[in-house]
């Protein structure tokens, strides 16, 4: 079974440009995360979603952070413009619909980036 | 709030020792515990998955245990080897609610 798949795996950019990144999750799972995980602390939910909609974005800064989830398949997040604190790991995760089932999360090996 | 922490933040062993890493939460209201593990620049692999109905859940040499009545649980590590050495999270799971990371204990396993 493919895994969760993510790109790129590293981007370095200048503060006030724009990055994207990119997520496959594993087939057949309904539910999509982006987490954001500075270095030395545990990851932190930006945006689930379920299916193609929107279910949690309360950590997401929109002012800045985008993401959209087309056809309830791959899923694109956007960072616009980029600041030095947004220097990190992005994970992408997947899981089973989340009501009575394990609800277990899988993660992709993230994209890290660097911001100057 | 559900808020989540590890200790110890880091963990240095010889080879061959049985090991405990403890996660702690305060809200006991929990749908389920998942254990995970992190090596360097990579992501994260699901170790052990406890739902909340259950007290402990094995895998080869790795046991996790859960009281959620004090807020805790264990990740035994049994007979260590160097290829153990990684960093290892905790993720707490509410009803409703995603997950909530701890900042995850570093362990190193020395030959």
């Amino acid at each position: 079974e493919a895994g969760v798949a993510q790109s790129p795996r590293y981007k370095i950019i200048e503060k006030r440009q724009s990055v994207a990144f990119w997520c496959n999750p594993i087939s057949g799972h309904a539910t999509l995360y982006w987490y954001q995980q500075i270095l030395g602390q545990g990851p932190k939910l930006l945006i689930q979603f379920q299916n193609n909609g929107v279910v949690d974005d309360s950590q997401l800064p929109k002012d800045r952070f985008s993401a959209e989830r087309l056809k309830g398949v791959d899923s694109t997040l956007k960072i616009q413009p980029a600041k030095l604190e947004d220097s990190a790991v992005y994970l992408c995760a997947s899981s089973l619909e989340a009501p009575g089932v394990s609800w277990e999360l899988f993660f992709g090996e993230g994209s890290r980036l660097t911001v100057l | 709030k559900q808020e989540v922490t590890q200790i110890p933040a880091a963990l240095s062993v010889p080879e061959g020792e049985n090991l405990v890493l403890n996660c702690s939460f305060t809200d006991s209201a929990i749908y389920n515990l998942q254990w995970f593990r992190q090596d360097p620049g990579k992501g994260l692999t699901s170790l052990l998955l406890i739902q909340s109905s259950q007290r402990e859940q094995t895998s080869g040499r790795l046991n996790a245990s859960l009281d959620k009545s004090s807020g805790r649980s264990t990740l035994y590590i049994a007979a260590s080897q160097p290829g153990d050495s990684a960093t290892y999270l905790c993720a707490v799971g509410g009803y409703g609610q995603n997950f909530v990371f701890g900042p995850g204990t570093r362990l190193s396993v020395l030959p």
